[in-house]
């Protein structure tokens, strides 16, 4: 199945700084998304990027693709502790274009 | 009020009970999913529904099933619950009239317990 993977697993800032969180996956994709969870909560989308876009903004993220290298990154910038939450992102492969998967996330934890 | 809402929130039952976990949407969506979670990982599909007549198995279906009573409605059974089915289940729906599956709308979950 199509599933992107997030590096690195785990990632530990101080609240100001920004935080760059990676997904690669393995085919072709329609469109792939990022979605936060706090803990033990359901997951709540924050930004979906198509495969004929390079680059996305949404307040104080910044998601980018690039589809030579089956990848994307998500940027948090001027980061608080409220964003320490898990990150996953969740590629929707072209052709069947019917369902997402989800890798195991990066678990942010934002330092006050 | 949440627009996905999942009952019960937390449950803890005995290795063979039946189970069923229950979602319902206020959204008007047409597309509805159930995943699992387990500790420290991702989200499996177990079930998907695109509308009422339309239901599909996911990654992990064996040993669930699932009923898509009306648009707003999408139970999942645990037929005989057994200990590797402690899990968080979450319910997610989705606007199809969108085309491809875009932004999913998750519930709170369903904490899951079998002794």
């Amino acid at each position: 199945s199509q599933q992107g993977e997030e590096d690195p697993q785990a990632l530990s800032i101080q609240e100001g700084e920004n935080a760059t969180m990676n997904c690669s996956y393995k085919t072709s994709i329609n469109n792939l998304q990022w979605y936060r969870q706090n803990s033990g909560r359901g997951l709540v989308h924050l930004i979906l990027i198509r495969s004929n876009e390079r680059e996305k903004h949404s307040g104080r993220l910044r998601v980018t693709l690039d589809t030579s290298k089956k990848s994307s990154s998500l940027l948090i910038t001027a980061s608080r502790a409220a964003d320490t939450a898990s990150y996953f992102c969740a590629p929707l492969t072209s052709g069947s274009a019917r369902q997402l998967t989800f890798g195991s996330g990066t678990q942010l934890t934002v330092l006050p | 009020d949440a627009d996905v809402t999942q009952t019960p929130r937390n449950r803890i039952t005995k290795t063979g009970k039946r189970i069923m976990l229950e979602c319902s949407q206020t959204k008007g969506h047409d597309r509805m999913y159930w995943y699992r979670q387990d500790p420290g990982l991702g989200l499996q599909l177990i079930y998907y529904s695109f509308d009422v007549k339309d239901i599909n198995k996911g990654e992990i279906s064996d040993g669930y099933s699932v009923s898509r009573q009306a648009q707003a409605k999408f139970s999942l059974s645990l037929e005989s619950a057994i200990p590797n089915q402690t899990a968080l289940y979450f319910c997610a729906t989705s606007d199809g009239r969108r085309g491809a599956v875009n932004e999913q709308f998750f519930g709170p979950g369903t904490r899951l317990t079998v002794l």
